[in-house]
């Protein structure tokens, strides 16, 4: 089965500092992986994926992530915080062999990123 | 361009009723998914459609149904509200089954 884990239930960072949300995964085969935000009172929004190719994905609002197969980790980065960054992060993965397009959701991470 | 709107945004409910919540997906999407936020949790995976067609289902009781209908937007049903079904429904499309999924902001149900 897959699964996501976000060991991390709360980040905490000084704005300018860099921000790092980790994110670990279980899967048969190779993995799809995603990277969502949820501001209060909304859905998710897209930040970034990896499917396949080079381990560093770049994304929208200055985020990246590293795709790491050996610790099957999908760590989100950013440089440099903003207090606008601050929400709630979810990490999920998608398992194609087991046959069907579902995501599995990560229980979340909150950032919060003081002024 | 217009993104996923769900309709409504929210409602509350009484044990037993039945609801039916909506999905209008992005202009050009053929898949529809459902999920279920509940407070503190990352959303759980209910149903996908694609192309009119159930392509996958999660683990969730009988009393949950859904539809894609030939314009791409879909319902959720449920029936038999349970207290435990109070929780934050999202849709989600995408253009393709493997791609990215486009979130709306939700329908908030609260059963009472």
């Amino acid at each position: 089965a897959q699964s996501v884990a976000q060991p991390e239930d709360q980040v905490n960072v000084a704005e300018g500092n860099p921000l790092t949300v980790k994110c670990t995964y279980s899967v048969s085969g190779n993995p799809y992986l995603f990277w969502y935000v949820q501001y209060p009172n909304r859905g998710l929004q897209f930040l970034l994926k990896y499917i396949t190719g080079d381990n560093l994905v770049k994304g929208s609002y200055g985020f990246e992530a590293e795709f790491n197969k050996s610790q099957t980790s999908f760590h989100l980065k950013k440089p440099s915080a903003l207090v606008s960054d601050s929400a709630l992060y979810f990490c999920a993965v998608r398992d194609l062999p087991q046959g069907d397009y579902k995501l599995s959701f990560g229980a979340g991470t909150t950032v919060t990123v003081r002024a | 361009d217009a993104g996923v709107t769900q309709s409504p945004t929210h409602l509350i409910k009484t044990r037993g009723q039945h609801v039916t919540l909506r999905c209008s997906p992005i202009s050009g999407h053929k898949s529809v998914s459902w999920y279920q936020q509940v407070l503190g949790q990352g959303p759980q995976f209910i149903f996908q459609y694609y192309e009119k067609e159930e392509r996958g289902r999660g683990n969730f009781p009988d009393r949950f149904s859904a539809r894609q209908f030939p314009n791409y937007s879909s319902e959720l049903n449920v029936n038999a509200l349970l207290l435990g079904d109070s929780a934050l429904y999202l849709c989600a499309s995408s253009p393709s089954l493997n791609t990215e999924a486009f979130f709306g902001q939700g329908t908030r149900l609260t059963v009472v």
